[in-house]
């Protein structure tokens, strides 16, 4: 256990439904990632949060896609009318600010569309 | 898009023998990390090594790095039926903004047969 949670772990919908999942990052951590994996390949880069300024995303997230950290603490990712391309894993990662590099991932969230 | 590539793909070896993973990557990086993954789980940091660095250990671990080549390699010594999980390399590229994304390779599958 890292100590970032993410929830649901697993999710199964529907084509077409909006999806959103919730990460909980390291209490003092300011930095927040969101990561997209799909099977056999590695996490790729999605958006980043310095506090709750969303500072940079991925021209993976298209404008389906949309992710916030109001309070600068959990962040949540939304995916609107979702299609069978958006299953993978998501992952959260999470880390101190300063000259710290190592990033700190949740168990991740599982997202099927069917 | 993935930064680096790991080879092999999958690597099967006897527990107690000495399991050696490489990686390459494409442009110039601050540092190079390893993570480890355990099925359909979230990544765990194992070792991290900056780009004025050549070699680092921890424990059973031993990085290097050449940056002429941009490629790195990760030996696991005395390997344990534990260790089996996808190792990945990922890169934090040398840029202007604060976020130092991951940018992760396609990883390696590691199986250590009891």
């Amino acid at each position: 256990d890292t100590g970032v949670s993410q929830d649901p772990r697993h999710k199964i919908t529907k084509r077409g439904q909006n999806v959103t999942f919730r990460c909980d990052p390291i209490s003092e951590h300011n930095r927040l990632y969101w990561y997209r994996q799909t099977l056999g390949q590695g996490p790729e880069f999605l958006t980043y949060f310095q506090n709750e300024a969303q500072l940079e995303k991925s021209r993976l997230l298209s404008n389906r896609f949309s992710a916030e950290r109001p309070k600068g603490s959990f962040s949540t990712l939304e995916i609107q009318r979702t299609e069978q391309g958006d299953s993978a894993m998501y992952l959260c990662a999470s880390r101190a600010g300063g000259g710290s590099n190592e990033q700190f991932f949740g168990p991740g969230t599982r997202l099927t569309v069917l | 898009s993935q930064q680096g590539e790991e080879d092999p793909q999958a690597l099967s070896i006897q527990e107690g023998e000495n399991a050696t993973m490489n990686c390459s990557y494409k442009t110039s990086i601050n540092n190079l990390q390893w993570y480890r993954q355990n099925s359909g789980r979230g990544l765990v940091h194992l070792i991290l090594i900056r780009s004025n660095e050549r070699e680092k250990h921890s424990g059973r671990l031993r990085v290097t790095l050449d940056t002429s080549k941009k490629s790195s390699s990760l030996l696991i010594t005395a390997s344990r039926a534990a260790d089996t999980a996808s190792y990945f390399c990922a890169t934090a590229i040398i840029s202007s903004g604060s976020a130092r994304q991951l940018t992760f390779g396609s990883g390696t599958q590691l199986t250590v047969l009891p």
